[in-house]
């Protein structure tokens, strides 16, 4: 089984939502990614947990809230998101860090 | 500072023909290549891998080359088939310097004609 699984699918929200993307994978990886990927660019790292810590966070902004509650749980929590936030935020995951990863479908968010 | 690079934003083969997918690195502290597929709207799939002691690695179809040297790896489809028709990314990262960062190219679409 290699399969990485996302919620929801597609999510719509407001400027001053909160929101949550689920990731869950049973593979028994101990490391977990989010990615953000807009058209035609490549993947691009939010965040990395391994054995369930915060161990690289691009910098990201605030507004995006990363969340390992077990091994095979991944969220990240959404707050007064921006409309250039809009993207595919893709979950992955892999046996131990720089390894290869597994995707998930990802979450299309478009942020209105 | 583009580290992975992938300088053909297409390509196009006919099916049966090979394809080969080209990919060049700067940082020479990356001891591992991987190749993968993406179809719109779905998550990348991950296809085929190689560290930097090997200079190929086979898997069916799929054949990845790595020149250490001349800092370039290449993927291989034979025989390339309409259903490979989606957008390669090329990836690397750097295990021995305890790297957790896969960095990607920019990606190559490739278009398989029937």
């Amino acid at each position: 089984d290699t399969e990485v699984t996302q919620t929801p699918k597609h999510l719509v929200m407001g400027m001053t939502n909160k929101k949550s993307l689920k990731c869950e994978q049973h593979m028994g990886h101990r490391a977990m990614y989010w990615y953000k990927q807009k058209a035609k660019k490549p993947p691009e790292l939010m965040f990395v947990y391994s054995y369930e810590k915060l161990s690289i966070n691009e910098s990201v902004p605030s507004r995006f809230s990363p969340e390992c509650p077990n091994s095979s749980l991944l969220n990240l929590h959404l707050h007064a998101l921006q409309p250039e936030d809009s993207a595919l935020y893709l979950c992955a995951s892999s046996q131990w860090q720089g390894y290869e990863q597994y995707f998930g479908p990802g979450t299309r968010l478009t942020v209105t | 500072d583009q580290q992975v690079k992938q300088n053909s934003p297409s390509l196009s083969v006919q099916e049966g023909r090979i394809s080969i997918l080209n990919c060049d690195y700067t940082n020479s502290m990356f001891d591992y290549f991987l190749w993968y597929k993406k179809y719109p709207a779905e998550g990348p799939t991950f296809l085929i891998s190689i560290s930097s002691i090997k200079d190929k690695n086979e898997d069916g179809r799929f054949t990845v080359f790595l020149n250490k040297s001349a800092k370039h790896l290449s993927l291989h489809i034979v025989p390339s088939q309409p259903g490979d028709s989606a957008v390669y990314f090329c990836a690397a990262s750097a295990l021995q310097g305890g790297s957790e960062k896969l960095v990607f190219g920019k990606g190559t679409k490739l278009t398989v004609n029937p």
